[in-house]
């Protein structure tokens, strides 16, 4: 059964502040790794498909990096905003894995201004 | 706006009965796949339909099936609804299906609540 852990579950920081928070999946058999913020009453919203070793994607002040080796992923917000407030959900596919992918239960994200 | 289209939002039923969520997928995409959000759960895959055909299946029960139509739309059918069907049920579209390497867009979701 694949796992993929999100840490920490959830995280309040004040505006201005930077931020990061962890996905981890198996590294074997790795195919690809996305990223999605989710704010409540709305659909997730797709930031980054992660797919070679070292990846590192940028959108804004948000960036992900990729260790397939490892088995992690890494998110950053730069100057946290009020708005970036929301659930940042991490998912996992595995090579020949049928074409699923396998969420972890998110990161819940708090801004305070 | 991701260009899903999930219908009913919302649902309230009783235990027993039928129901059918919609999903329309952006324009263009083939893929269409099925998730279901429970309390305290991650995102549970149930299914996913390429251009017509079922691709893959997750942790969908018996009493759950589900169809792509020629005019790529989808729908969920979730029968002999019991307590523990209440969840949110979210759709989501690709442009292809073989290569999960594509962004992959999620509508708002359907709350089901069973009663």
């Amino acid at each position: 059964i694949l796992n993929v852990e999100q840490s920490p579950q959830s995280l309040h920081v004040q505006e201005g502040d930077s931020t990061n928070f962890t996905c981890s999946f198996p590294s074997s058999n790795f195919y690809a790794l996305h990223w999605y913020r989710w704010e409540t009453a709305k659909s997730p919203e797709a930031l980054f498909v992660m797919t070679l070793n070292g990846d590192e994607k940028k959108k804004g002040r948000i960036s992900a990096t990729l260790n397939t080796k490892e088995g992690y992923s890494y998110l950053y917000i730069k100057g946290s905003q009020p708005e970036d407030s929301a659930t940042y959900l991490c998912a996992f596919i595995t090579q020949g894995g049928s074409e699923k992918l396998v969420f972890g239960k998110g990161t819940k994200l708090t801004v305070n201004p | 706006d991701s260009g899903v289209t999930q219908t009913p939002k919302h649902l309230i039923t009783a235990t027993g009965q039928r129901v059918t969520l919609r999903c329309s997928p952006r324009s263009g995409d083939l893929s269409v796949y099925w998730y279901q959000q429970s309390l305290d759960q991650g995102l549970q895959f149930l299914i996913h339909y390429y251009n017509g055909e079922e691709r893959a299946k997750g942790n969908i029960l018996e009493r759950f099936s589900a169809q792509q139509f020629p005019d790529l739309h989808s729908e969920l059918n979730l029968s002999s609804l019991e307590l523990g069907d209440s969840a949110l049920y979210f759709c989501a579209s690709s442009v292809e299906g073989a290569d999960s390497r594509n962004t992959i867009y999620f509508g708002e979701g359907s709350w089901l609540t069973v009663v």
